[in-house]
């Protein structure tokens, strides 16, 4: 069974810079993965913020970036504010059926 | 505007079938290089794509789902439907339907989730 995977939890202080990243039980995520990012506050539907690892939706805001690092999908979130606190997921494509993270809840104290 | 709404109950007995429907209004079911999903998140964990069907009938299944689960168009209503069939406790879950477009393009148009809860 795929496994994809994120960091449970990041702290980032108001102004910082964070990077979420989003791994593969298969092995180096590339852009053939279309990585997707989503962000999801209590009680919401979750918001569609990066599409094919680089490509921001236009309600996106300007701080939050995609790319790949490491072998893994990755979110930057630079200038970060308090409205980020969030939890993020990431899904990735595997030919037909599509696997998200387990998600990581940041905190911004 | 493009929106999505899930309807269907809210309460369902263990080993039936769970049956939702997503109307989709401001664009065709069957546009052009369309997808259609559901996705699902069980209270306090993370989110599960069940399925996607595409804008010419083609289905996709999570695997661990595909022997129960069933998506499909229905056109004249321009809603896509999901069957979950045998249910267990484990099926209890906020359910959501997104959209989504050619090139690995997840839509910020999802509707706002309907928890069905499994229990006798």
């Amino acid at each position: 069974q795929t496994v994809v995977t994120q960091e449970p939890s990041l702290t980032v202080s108001p102004g910082g810079t964070v990077t979420l990243t989003c791994a593969s039980s298969t092995g180096a995520v590339t852009s053939d993965y279309y990585p997707n990012w989503f962000q999801q506050k209590p009680g919401q539907a979750p918001r569609a913020l990066i599409y094919s690892t680089i490509n921001k939706h236009s309600r996106t805001p300007a701080r939050f970036s995609g790319s790949l690092l490491g072998g893994k999908a990755a979110l930057t979130l630079s200038g970060v504010q308090p409205e980020d606190e969030a939890d993020y997921y990431c899904a990735l494509y595997y030919g037909g059926p599509w696997v998200f993270g387990g998600g990581t809840k940041l905190t911004v104290l | 505007q493009l929106q999505l709404q899930e309807s269907g109950p809210g309460l369902v007995k263990p080993s039936e079938t769970l049956s939702l429907a997503c109307t989709v209004s401001g664009v065709s079911l069957t546009s052009s290089n369309s997808y259609w999903a559901w996705i699902r998140q069980p209270p306090g964990k993370g989110l599960e794509h069940i399925g996607t069907i595409s804008y010419t009938g083609t289905t996709y299944y999570r695997p661990s789902l595909k022997s129960r689960a069933t998506i499909s168009l229905d056109t004249s209503r321009n809603q896509f439907t999901l069957k979950l069939n045998s249910v267990t406790a484990a099926d209890t879950a906020v359910y959501y339907c997104a959209y989504g477009l050619p090139g690995g393009q997840w839509t910020d148009y999802w509707g706002q989730g309907t928890l069905v809860t499994v229990s006798s």
